[in-house]
């Protein structure tokens, strides 16, 4: 069975306050696929970032990071120097052998205040 | 173009009405899907198409019938909706194979409303 689990339901922080938000898997497919996805006020979801579960570099771009770790079954999600634009829901996602086929987390959404 | 468009933005209609959301990728994208999302919700997954042809059904009730007139094209017929039906649809498209690169890439949704 696949599952992602965001236990964070609702996060909040100051402007630039660095911020992780949690992501937790089950899968029993050895190829797997994880996203983050977030989704502003407007409602369109945008794509973030996919990861391979053959490849466990951590990835950085601007001030976003992701900390991939397979022992932990996690995908974690940082945000430094937050921005009140980063407010949104974000949501993680998990694709296996049947990749069409996304299961989202619950989502935790974000608010940052000036 | 990473651009997925979806019409119309917003609709409102009774529950005898009969009205079409549409949805078009120029990706060349050969997977294309429908979601539903509720309020604090993710989105849930309805059908998906392969090369035009359906090829998940998430037993969605039959007065949502979905069309895929060509691999650009996605259409989301409803038809004796209920309340309990309004909600975000979302249109998604990605590759079709497996792979590194099957992100799918959302719409901004069709906010619908049933009176």
């Amino acid at each position: 069975a696949q599952k992602v689990t965001q236990a964070q339901t609702e996060i909040s922080v100051v402007e630039k306050e660095d911020v992780t938000l949690d992501c937790v898997y089950e899968t029993r497919d050895t190829t797997y696929y994880l996203f983050w996805y977030k989704q502003p006020p407007s409602g369109e979801l945008v794509f973030l970032i996919r990861r391979n579960s053959f490849d466990e570099q951590n990835e950085i771009s601007g001030r976003y990071s992701w900390n991939f770790q397979k022992s932990t079954s996690s995908f974690n999600f940082t945000i430094t120097a937050s921005q009140v634009v980063d407010s949104a829901v974000y949501f993680c996602a998990l694709s296996g052998d049947n990749f069409n086929k996304f299961y989202f987390g619950s989502g935790t959404k974000l608010n940052v205040k000036p | 173009d990473t651009e997925v468009t979806q019409t119309p933005k917003h609709l409102v209609m009774g529950m005898t009405n009969k009205k079409s959301l549409k949805c078009e990728q120029h990706m060349g994208h050969r997977a294309m899907y429908w979601y539903k999302q509720k309020a604090k919700k993710p989105p849930e997954l309805m059908f998906v198409y392969s090369y035009e042809k359906l090829s998940i059904n998430e037993s969605v009730p039959s007065r949502f019938s979905p069309e895929c007139p060509n691999s650009s094209l996605l259409n989301l017929h409803l038809h004796a909706l209920q309340p309990e039906d309004s909600a975000l649809y979302l249109c998604a498209s990605s590759q079709v194979k497996a792979g590194p690169y099957n992100e799918q890439f959302f719409g901004p949704g069709t906010r619908l409303t049933v009176l």
